[in-house]
């Protein structure tokens, strides 16, 4: 199976800065990369798709860069509604495999 | 516009089983495949399975293989997971969710539907 590892697993920031959370597989999976949003309560939300592909109706602040096996998910201006758990997964191969997900809070 | 909606959660004995359910519409059923992922409390998302917009094929993780069944009615609109054996460890929110094939993202989640294993 293609292990996702991502970091950090949890970081305080403040509305306004920049944040990036990085993505790393086992193996190389070509841009097969996606990155997903969780609110408390909430169903997940696609950000972005084949590592840097922005899914419509998010909001440019969001962007994804890399391929092989290392990936990078970068938001410009952290806003409110920001903060969230995200969540990298790979979708080479079956068993697809999520990251261990990384928590953005308020400082 | 898209909405899947999860039915059948509920409490369970360890060993027992239990039918989840899926309706999907806003969009043409047969022609996407569909997954279940989950969560379990305090932990991150895990998927479960997946299956082909005909049927003709199935993926499971190997934490559910042999244990769960996924399936699909076209004529209904309907996703179902047939949950046997279960286990404290299958303690999650289970979602269904939307995605033309295997290697495509997951573009559209339902909400969810809680399973407890518990005695």
């Amino acid at each position: 199976d293609i292990q996702m590892t991502q970091s950090p697993s949890s970081l305080s920031t403040s509305v306004g800065d920049r944040v990036t959370i990085t993505c790393r597989a086992s193996q190389s999976i070509s841009n097969y990369l996606n990155w997903y949003q969780q609110r408390p309560g909430k169903a997940p939300k696609l950000l972005i798709y084949a590592a840097s592909s922005l899914q419509s109706g998010v909001p440019s602040r969001f962007s994804g860069s890399g391929s092989g096996t290392d990936f990078t998910l970068t938001i410009s201006s952290l806003q409110p509604e920001d903060f969230a758990t995200y969540y990298c997964q790979q979708s080479y191969r079956t068993p697809l495999t999520f990251g261990g997900g990384t928590k953005v809070e308020i400082k | 516009q898209v909405q899947l909606v999860e039915s059948g959660g509920g409490v369970v004995q360890p060993g027992g089983s239990l039918r989840l359910s899926c309706a999907a519409s806003g969009f043409t059923f047969s022609t996407y495949g569909m997954h279940w992922v989950r969560r379990a409390p305090g932990k991150g998302l895990e998927w479960v399975a997946f299956i082909r917009f005909d049927g003709s094929n199935k993926y499971y993780a190997d934490s559910v293989k042999g244990r769960f069944t996924i399936s699909r009615d076209n004529s209904n609109n309907t996703l179902d997971l047939q949950m046997n054996s279960l286990r404290p460890e299958d303690t999650a929110v289970y979602y269904c969710a939307k995605g033309p094939q295997s290697w495509d993202p997951i573009d559209y989640w339902g909400q969810g539907t809680l399973v407890t294993v518990s005695s």
